[in-house]
C-alpha cells in the first residue's frame, strides 16, 4: 500500500472549515484513500473514503486531486468535539486486512 | 448496533502473568482485527481473521502472543507470560468484506 504524508498538527477556529491535507504521491490506480480519526482515549472512527471522485457524507467531504497524488479532508464547520488525530490511509480495494496507520495530523479546534 | 465490544477496558497485572483480552465484533461482520497502540510505534495491526480463520498474523510480536476466534461473535488475544513492554492500548475492529473497519474503545493494559 502507498505511503501517506500529513502535517503533524493543525489548528482551526471553532465554526470554521478545517482542511486537512494528505500527500500520497505513490498511490496506485486501484488504491482508495481512507480517512479515520481518533478522539482521545477512544478507538479510531471511520470518516470517509474515495477512489478518484470527490465524496461527501454527513461528517465530511473528501477532495481528491485529478492526478490522485493528494487529497484534502474538509470538516465544513469544525466544533470542539472535532479535536482529534486524523489519519489518511491508502488501501487497495479487496485488501481488507492491512490498515497502515501513520502518525496522522493532530487537529486542535479552538474556541 | 452495539458496536465492537471489548473487555476489560482496563487491566493492570504483574509481569509474568497471563493476560486475556476479549472482543465481540459487530454481528454480521466477517472480518476481525486486533491492533496495538503505543506512543513509540503508533497503531499496529497484530492479526486479522476472516470467517473465524486467521489470515495474517505477521504483526504478532512474538510467541508470547496468541489470538483465537472460536466463533463469529467472539475473539481473544492472549499474552503469556506478560512483560512490561506489552503495556499498550489494544484495539479490536471488525468489518464486512470491502467495508470500513469499526473499532472498539480498546483495552488499556499495564504490566507492572
Amino acid at each position: 500500500d502507498a505511503k501517506t504524508t500529513q502535517p503533524p498538527s493543525m489548528d482551526c477556529a471553532e465554526g470554521r472549515a478545517a482542511n486537512l491535507p494528505c500527500n500520497h504521491s505513490t498511490i496506485s490506480g486501484n488504491e482508495y484513500v481512507y480517512w479515520y480519526r481518533q478522539i482521545h482515549s477512544q478507538g479510531p472512527q471511520y470518516i470517509i473514503h474515495g477512489l478518484k471522485n470527490n465524496e461527501t457524507n454527513e461528517m465530511a467531504s473528501l477532495i481528491i486531486t485529478e492526478d490522485r497524488k493528494s487529497s484534502t479532508l474538509i470538516l465544513p464547520h469544525a466544533t470542539l468535539r472535532d479535536t482529534a488525530v486524523y489519519y489518511c490511509i491508502v488501501r487497495v480495494s479487496g485488501n481488507t486486512g492491512k490498515l497502515i496507520f501513520g502518525q496522522g495530523t493532530t487537529l486542535q479546534v479552538k474556541p | 448496533d452495539a458496536g465492537v465490544i471489548q473487555s476489560p477496558r482496563h487491566e493492570v497485572t504483574e509481569m509474568g502473568q497471563e493476560v486475556t483480552l476479549r472482543c465481540k465484533p459487530i454481528s454480521g461482520h466477517d472480518y476481525l482485527f486486533w491492533y496495538r497502540q503505543t506512543m513509540m510505534r503508533g497503531l499496529e495491526l497484530l492479526i486479522y481473521f476472516n470467517n473465524n480463520v486467521p489470515i495474517d498474523d505477521s504483526g504478532m510480536p512474538e510467541d508470547r502472543f496468541s489470538a483465537k476466534m472460536p466463533n463469529a461473535s467472539f475473539s481473544t488475544l492472549k499474552i503469556q507470560p506478560s512483560e512490561p513492554r506489552d503495556s499498550a492500548v489494544y484495539f479490536c475492529a471488525s468489518s464486512q468484506t470491502n467495508q470500513p473497519q469499526h473499532f472498539g474503545d480498546g483495552t488499556r493494559l499495564s504490566i507492572l
